[in-house]
């Protein structure tokens, strides 16, 4: 069974870093086709993927979030860590981890989500 | 504004059956399969379909998926209740490239 829980602080100030811990059992990020990704929605709106990182070590990122972004995996804590520089008011929002590869590269289990505000 | 257009909200009666579109360009729908989510009020997205009409299992064969060129549409037939929720498409861009969401549908069971 793939569970994936998210950790983090739940209020960050305007230019800080913000650093989130996904934290997952089921499966191995050492296994073939396997990846864990984060997505965030603001409330009230859509989601926004951000990140993406697989067994190998291949990372993707968002675009237009790319120059603030950085996803690492530790694979002996079954560990995701995604850190969002230069924090801002439009990223407050709920932040999902979620596992690919059970269904093509599709994210087929989400975490429960975790709320940050970003205020002084 | 969301690369993928759906509409902003939808509604059927229980037991009809309704679709939600969802549309793009050749770079992401039409070279690319299709997902599509579930996300009941206060809750975390629930894949309900993959790879533009496959489900996963445990997922209602009252819920399918198509895809025609630059466009896709997720069907829900016999309408119940519980499938009040928001529902998301997302899928591949590779002109970005980046994973994309459309905006999501609200749906309403009157």
């Amino acid at each position: 069974q793939i569970t994936l829980k998210e950790s983090g602080p739940t209020l960050v100030k305007p230019t800080q870093t913000l650093t989130l811990t996904c934290t997952f059992s089921g499966f191995s990020l050492t296994t073939n086709t396997m990846g864990v990704g984060w997505i965030r929605q603001p409330p009230g709106k859509a989601l926004e993927w951000l990140a993406v990182i697989y067994w190998d070590d291949d990372k993707r990122y968002s675009p237009s979030l790319m120059n603030r972004l950085t996803i690492t995996k530790d694979t002996s804590k079954n560990q995701v860590v995604l850190r969002m520089t230069n924090m801002g008011p439009l990223d407050t929002a709920t932040y999902f981890c979620a596992h690919t590869g059970l269904y093509d590269s599709t994210f087929d289990h989400w975490g429960q989500g975790t709320l940050v505000t970003v205020s002084s | 504004q969301s690369v993928l257009t759906q509409p902003p909200s939808a509604s059927g009666t229980p037991g009809h059956r309704v679709t939600i579109s969802c549309s793009g360009t050749s770079s992401n729908i039409e070279s690319n399969v299709v997902n599509w989510y579930q996300q009941l009020p206060g809750t975390a997205p629930k894949l309900i379909i993959w790879g533009n009409n496959r489900r996963p299992s445990g997922v209602p064969d009252r819920f399918s998926g198509s895809k025609s060129g630059t466009s896709a549409s997720l069907a829900i037939s016999g309408l119940q209740s519980e499938d009040e929720a928001d529902y998301y498409c997302v899928v591949w861009d590779d002109s970005l490239p980046a994973w994309v969401f459309g905006g999501g549908t609200k749906l309403t069971v009157l």
